[in-house]
């Protein structure tokens, strides 16, 4: 069965910072994976997905996420982090059953970005 | 383009008592997803709709749970009778045909049962 972790509960990183959020999957076949943030009393908003191809893939807000087969990771990355930047981010598999999509979610990760 | 409408934002009942919560989906989204949100939790998937159709509800409590989407657009979601632990943040999602799985989220709806 298809799933994410998010290992850690929150990220602290100073504004300018570079900043990593981790996220490892587990999946049969080819992974689709993506990445969402959650802002207060928000939906989620798409950030950026992995489907093939580069391994590093760029979204939005000037985020990137590395895809590595051989950790089974999809670690989100910034080069310099804003205090705006602050919220819950969710990394999600795509899970391909019957003909159907459905995204598979981990538990978040709250980044904090400190002035 | 409009993004997903869900309502209402905010509903507070008592246990017991029964709540309904509406989304409309983005225009020529054919498929629609109803995911959880407890605190401190990621969205678990409660029902997908393709069409009218279901095609996964294997996650959906139906004893006290239902979901619908008559026309193929607009859906509702139903709790009756409501219990402490469905207090969560309710999201409608939608997506188009062919998509490699990317969602659309409306900006949910908080429940919480007192």
């Amino acid at each position: 069965a298809q799933s994410v972790a998010q290992p850690e509960d929150q990220v602290n990183v100073a504004e300018g910072n570079p900043l990593t959020v981790k996220c490892t999957y587990s999946v049969s076949g080819n992974p689709y994976l993506f990445w969402y943030v959650q802002y207060p009393n928000r939906g989620l908003q798409f950030l950026l997905k992995y489907i093939t191809g580069d391994n590093l893939v760029k979204g939005s807000y000037g985020f990137e996420a590395e895809f590595n087969k051989s950790q089974t990771s999809f670690h989100l990355k910034k080069p310099s982090a804003l205090v705006s930047d602050s919220a819950l981010y969710f990394c999600a598999v795509r899970a391909f059953s019957g003909g159907y999509n459905k995204l598979i979610f981990g538990a978040g990760t709250r980044l904090a970005v400190h002035p | 383009e409009a993004g997903v409408a869900q309502s209402p934002r905010y509903k507070i009942i008592e246990k017991r008592q029964s709540v309904a919560f509406w989304c409309n989906p983005i225009s020529g989204h054919a498929t629609l997803y109803w995911y959880q949100q407890i605190l401190g939790q990621g969205p678990k998937l409660l029902i997908q709709f393709q069409n009218n159709g279901v095609v996964d509800d294997s996650q959906l409590p139906k004893d006290r749970f239902s979901a619908e989407r008559l026309k193929g657009v607009d859906s509702t979601l139903k709790i009756q009778p409501a219990k402490l632990e469905d207090s969560a943040v309710y999201l409608c999602a939608s997506s188009f045909i062919g998509s490699t799985g990317e969602l659309f989220f409306g900006e949910g709806s908080r429940l919480t049962v007192l």
